[in-house]
């Protein structure tokens, strides 16, 4: 069985500074899909990145960006010129490639942007 | 118009009682989950339907029961509420397999008050 692991349960970063959040995860598969989703205090959930698990290059969304390492197993969530609106809570999660979409998802990161 | 969508957004009932949660998609996606979210934020899938065929259904009381009529709708039915089933409920839908990319949309979620 997969495990997906977010090692900060709380993060605080000044507006317009960087900050990274860290996952990591076990698996024996080797094709799969990363994600990165965001859950603000309306409490909606919204998909921020992928990343296939094949491709060497980062996925980058905008302010967004990822740091994919495979071998590590690492996945950790870059957020540039953070903003008061990426205040949430962040869920990293994993699906096998040939799965019908089953997501093993991380216990979450609640992020706060402060002004 | 909303992609994802549940009804009702709130829900409060007393313990024993009998309460359905529906989820409507217009995605056209053939997957359709239920998660559960507690109170700690950790969210757990519970179900899964492929074109109104079961194919995930985790570790879930029988006291749960999912309905698909349509490929478009999947409620949650649940009988004989206990405490412990306080918690968001999120429904989700996402294209099949991983043609989509495996990213899921999700509904606003219902948040369930047992009394």
């Amino acid at each position: 069985a997969q495990t997906v692991t977010q090692s900060q349960p709380e993060m605080s970063v000044q507006e317009a500074e960087t900050v990274t959040l860290s996952c990591t995860y076990d698996t024996s598969e080797s094709n799969y899909y990363l994600f990165w989703y965001k859950q603000p205090p309306s409490r909606q959930m919204i998909l921020v990145i992928r990343q296939e698990a094949y491709k060497q290059q980062n996925a980058t969304e905008n302010r967004f960006s990822v740091n994919f390492q495979k071998a590590a197993k690492s996945f950790s969530l870059k957020i540039s010129d953070s903003q008061l609106g990426d205040t949430a809570m962040y869920f990293c999660a994993f699906m096998k490639h040939t799965n019908a979409g089953k997501s093993t998802f991380g216990d979450g990161t609640t992020l706060t942007v402060k002004p | 118009d909303t992609a994802v969508s549940q009804t009702p957004k709130y829900l409060v009932t007393q313990m024993g009682n009998d309460k359905s949660i529906k989820c409507e998609q217009n995605l056209g996606h053939d997957t359709m989950y239920w998660y559960k979210q507690d109170s700690k934020k950790f969210l757990k899938i519970m179900f899964s339907y492929n074109n109104k065929e079961l194919i995930i259904n985790e570790t879930v009381p029988n006291r749960f029961s999912p309905k698909s009529p349509d490929k478009a709708h999947l409620n949650l039915h649940i009988n004989s509420l206990e405490l412990g089933d306080s918690a968001v409920y999120f429904c989700a839908s996402s294209r099949a397999g991983t043609s989509g990319g495996g990213e899921q949309f999700f509904g606003p979620g219902t948040r369930l008050t047992v009394l």
